[in-house]
């Protein structure tokens, strides 16, 4: 079976510093992995997605995640944190055979202090 | 594209009784799932239909069923609920075109169920 593991419920970081969520997966086949970001009152929306192309993936509002396979990781980052990217993160994996299924984290809390 | 919309936003239902949730997705989005998110944890895969058929099914009893329609409707029936019900409920479709995995959510029905 697929799990990720997110490490820190809720992460504070200052406006203008690094962002850095971590995720560990757990796969026993290649796997897919995602990251997702929800609002509040909105649903997920997805920021990057790691297919087993480039092991550095770009996504959207300056994030990105490194895939790691020695450390089982996919931690995303941001350079410069900004008060608009408050919000719940999570990290998911699929398998690679087709299946929508994602399985899901129990995801961070992003708090920006200004 | 403009999204997944979700009915009702809020419901409160007690124990034992029945609840039909809906969602609408675009043209062309022939997969849609549905998550089960309860407080403070990630979405859950409850199930996936594609061209109006069930292909894959998560952890959930029976009393969970859905509907797909050829309009690109879907709908989730719950019975029989109970208090452990209680939850965000996302449904999450997929264009044809897109790549695998690459969902689009809508902002959910959250159900309390008293």
């Amino acid at each position: 079976a697929q799990s990720v593991t997110q490490l820190g419920s809720h992460v504070s970081v200052s406006e203008g510093a690094l962002v850095l969520l971590r995720c560990n997966y757990s796969s026993s086949v290649p796997p897919y992995l995602f990251w997702y970001v929800q609002y509040p009152n909105q649903g997920l929306q997805l920021l990057l997605k790691y297919t087993s192309a480039a092991t550095l993936v770009k996504g959207i509002n300056g994030f990105e995640a490194e895939f790691k396979k020695s450390e089982t990781s996919f931690h995303l980052t941001k350079p410069s944190a900004h008060m608009s990217d408050a919000a719940e993160y999570f990290c998911a994996v699929s398998d690679n055979f087709g299946n929508e299924k994602l399985t899901f984290g129990t995801g961070t809390r992003l708090t920006i202090i200004p | 594209e403009t999204g997944v919309t979700q009915s009702p936003t809020h419901l409160i239902k007690t124990r034992g009784q029945q609840v039909t949730l809906r969602c609408s997705s675009q043209s062309g989005h022939n997969t849609v799932s549905w998550y089960q998110q309860a407080l403070g944890q990630g979405p859950q895969f409850i199930f996936q239909y594609y061209r109006e058929e069930e292909n894959g099914r998560g952890n959930f009893p029976p009393r969970f069923s859905g509907l797909q329609f050829p309009n690109y409707s879907s709908e989730l029936n719950v019975n029989a609920l109970e208090l452990d019900d209680s939850a965000l409920y996302l449904c999450a479709s997929r264009h044809t075109n897109s790549g695998a995995n690459v969902l689009t959510f809508g902002a959910g029905s959250r159900l309390t169920v008293l």
